[in-house]
């Protein structure tokens, strides 16, 4: 129940072009979702994160749609281009457990072509 | 922009050994964070700290396991007698009380 599914688990886009990353969860408990961008060699970083009160939320090209019912969120990125090549996670994590530790997803990793 | 800094980048050890890897968070966090990340695998949860105390641990993080406060500004992992399977990206992260985790770029930690 603490799993957060994620797919696809590599994705290939033509620059110009959207990429959609989907992630799902069972744990109702769950309250923030924020995905992450990694670039080889560095660490995590926080791209957007939305929480359950909103359907979306956008920040510039990047783009999370959540979908409580059905306990899904994805990030869209439009306009995609070769420097948004990297390993993208979902993750998601809940404010009544204390110290709101992180469950990420396994990964997708974005090759976007010139 | 104020960053998580962790050392060293890569520590390569022997099975048996002991290492500790050293994280500086970020000054005015309050809640730290260890996070592991095996080769091309997802990022897992070791153990959380807040107020000098360990909040919440993950059961990979096991009594050859420990964290450490050890000053105002350092805050550290050991690993007592490592193993073949600890192999992997240690990433130290640091939040305040009301903003997102910051992670470090991580200590690739190699067990030969």
């Amino acid at each position: 129940q603490q799993q957060v599914k994620q797919s696809p688990q590599s994705l290939i886009v033509q620059k110009g072009g959207i990429s959609i990353i989907n992630c799902a969860y069972e744990n109702t408990a769950f309250d923030y979702f924020p995905w992450y961008q990694q670039f080889p060699g560095k660490g995590p970083a926080l791209l957007i994160a939305i929480r359950p009160d909103v359907s979306e939320k956008k920040e510039g090209r990047f783009t999370i749609s959540f979908n409580k019912s059905a306990k899904q969120f994805s990030l869209h990125i439009m306009d995609s281009q070769p420097g948004d090549s990297a390993t993208y996670f979902c993750a998601a994590s809940s404010a009544s457990g204390g110290s709101e530790k992180l469950v990420f997803g396994k990964g997708t990793k974005l090759t976007v072509n010139p | 922009e104020p960053e998580v800094t962790q050392t060293p980048s890569h520590q390569v050890t022997q099975m048996g050994q002991e290492v500790i890897l050293r994280c500086v968070p970020i000054s005015n966090h309050l809640y730290f964070y260890w996070y592991r990340q095996i080769l091309g695998q997802k990022v897992e949860f070791l153990v959380s700290f807040y107020n000098n105390e360990i909040s919440e641990k993950s059961e990979i993080f096991d009594d050859q396991f420990s964290v450490e406060r050890p000053d105002g500004s350092n805050f550290t992992l050991k690993i007592r007698s490592t193993k073949l399977e600890d192999s992997a990206m240690y990433f130290c992260a640091s939040r305040g009380v009301d903003s997102p985790l910051h992670f470090g770029n991580g200590t690739r930690l190699t067990v030969t």
